[in-house]
């Protein structure tokens, strides 16, 4: 099956103890992204990658880090985490940057900064 | 001004009801146009897409995009309850260099029986 493997789905953490969330795509996507989902302010981009070693800032990228060692992996760091960044965190991936094809996204991880 | 303006809701109606969920944008550069349903606990799906200014049907769907209104929206004829979700509107355009795909804040949406 065709999908977006993310890890883990909740997240519980104390401020400043580093954590990763990993996110996994078997469709060979060239384009992969994260976004943070918050009430009253949508989706917003944190990061995104067009191919491996390649990555870039979307509009929110303070206090993430990102890696894209392999195609189908792009796990989100989070060195320093602070409250927040309290929030349900989304993986995508598409074959062409969302054109014609749009996003396919994870299942989502609820993490929780206390 | 936010880039893209969508009402959140929520949006109450019966069952077999028209629905319909809009979104306004403030730049031209948009191009392409999709609509995302999210299911609670769930990530978004990818519902419909369109390049073009006009009308595309799928189903019981039907979005409409007017690029000179700077407008687009999605209708659900006979709406079910299980089509209770959030939906969101969602544009891709060339802005500043690069691509940028851009969210409304997503309308809730709740069919009752």
């Amino acid at each position: 099956e065709a999908q977006v493997t993310q890890n883990p789905r909740y997240l519980i953490t104390v401020t400043g103890k580093k954590l990763t969330v990993t996110c996994s795509q078997n469709m060979n996507h060239e384009y992969m992204s994260w976004y943070r989902q918050d009430p009253g302010l949508g989706l917003r981009q944190i990061y995104y990658s067009m191919n491996v070693e390649v990555t870039d800032k979307g509009d929110v990228p303070e206090g993430y880090k990102v890696s894209r060692k392999e195609k189908r992996n792009f796990p989100l760091i989070l060195e320093s985490p602070s409250p927040n960044q309290t929030s349900l965190y989304f993986c995508a991936s598409s074959p062409r940057g969302g054109l014609y094809y749009g996003y396919t996204f994870g299942s989502g991880t609820r993490l929780t900064v206390v | 001004q936010k880039e893209v303006e969508q009402d959140p809701g929520p949006l109450s109606v019966p069952e077999g009801a028209i629905v319909s969920l809009n979104c306004t944008y403030s730049n031209s550069a948009f191009q392409y146009f999709m609509w995302y349903r999210q299911y609670s606990r769930k990530g978004p799906e990818l519902l419909m897409y369109t390049y073009s200014s006009g009308n595309k049907e799928d189903g019981r769907f039907t979005s409409q995009v007017d690029k000179s209104s700077k407008y687009i929206s999605l209708f659900i004829r006979d709406s079910q309850p299980s089509d209770s979700a959030t939906y969101l509107c969602a544009m891709i355009g060339r802005i500043q260099g690069a691509q940028k795909l851009v969210f409304g804040q997503g309308t809730r949406l709740t069919i009752n029986p």
